[in-house]
């Protein structure tokens, strides 16, 4: 059974705080990861998706991925309370799927 | 369209219906999944299609519950005579092609309750 898994939380933080979101996954060939937020009532927005090892930036978040300890994360730098949200961590599947997380619940106080 | 379109936004039947789901994705997106998703929980992985074809249909949860696609389009999912346990909100997302490093874009869902 192909799994990722993420610490359910909730994650609280302070405003302007680093958050930091955590992620690992089973299938070591999995080859691309993603990073969706999901506000409550809403549906996934994709916010940042990783290819290679190493980190990707794009404005206040990085995404690191590590595949020989296979483990992504996802950190949010200045951390506002708009950012409040569940974080679903992706793993691409073998069946041209997503495997997704239950996702990391973020709570950014003012 | 600009974005994932889903309809009915909400869904209230009783128990016994059936219901039909419908999801136009993103235009020039072959590939389309469904995912159910229950109040708190993650989500659920129904079905996915790769143009007319579903080469994967492992989510399905019983044999009630049913999908197809016409014409690399829109696609409707079926459930058959409804059971409480089956009130979740639907999910449908579409991806460029279905490829495992493609992005999924989720629509706003159907919120279906079961009475």
């Amino acid at each position: 059974q192909k799994e990722v898994e993420q610490n359910s939380g909730p994650l609280s933080v302070p405003e302007g705080a680093i958050a930091s979101l955590n992620c690992t996954y089973s299938d070591r060939g999995s080859q691309s990861f993603f990073w969706y937020r999901q506000y409550s009532g809403k549906s996934p927005e994709l916010i940042m998706s990783i290819y290679s090892n190493g980190d990707k930036e794009d404005g206040r978040f990085t995404a690191q991925l590590n595949k020989a300890s296979q483990y992504v994360s996802l950190l949010i730098r200045d951390s506002q309370p708009s950012d409040s949200a569940t974080y679903l961590c992706a793993a691409g599947g073998s069946q041209g799927n997503l495997i997704f997380g239950k996702g990391t619940k973020l709570s950014v106080k003012p | 369209g600009a974005g994932v379109s889903q309809s009915p936004s909400n869904k209230v039947t009783e128990k016994g219906k059936d219901v039909e789901l419908r999801c136009d994705p993103i235009s020039g997106h072959t590939a389309l999944y469904w995912y159910r998703q229950s109040l708190g929980q993650g989500l659920e992985f129904l079905i996915y299609f790769q143009g007319n074809s579903a080469p994967d249909k492992s989510g399905l949860p019983s044999d009630r519950f049913s999908a197809e696609r016409t014409g690399g389009s829109v696609s409707t999912l079926t459930i058959q005579r409804t059971q409480q346990e089956d009130s979740a909100v639907y999910l449908c997302a579409s991806s460029l092609q279905g490829y495992s490093n493609q992005p999924q874009h989720f629509g706003d869902g159907t919120r279906l309750s079961i009475l």
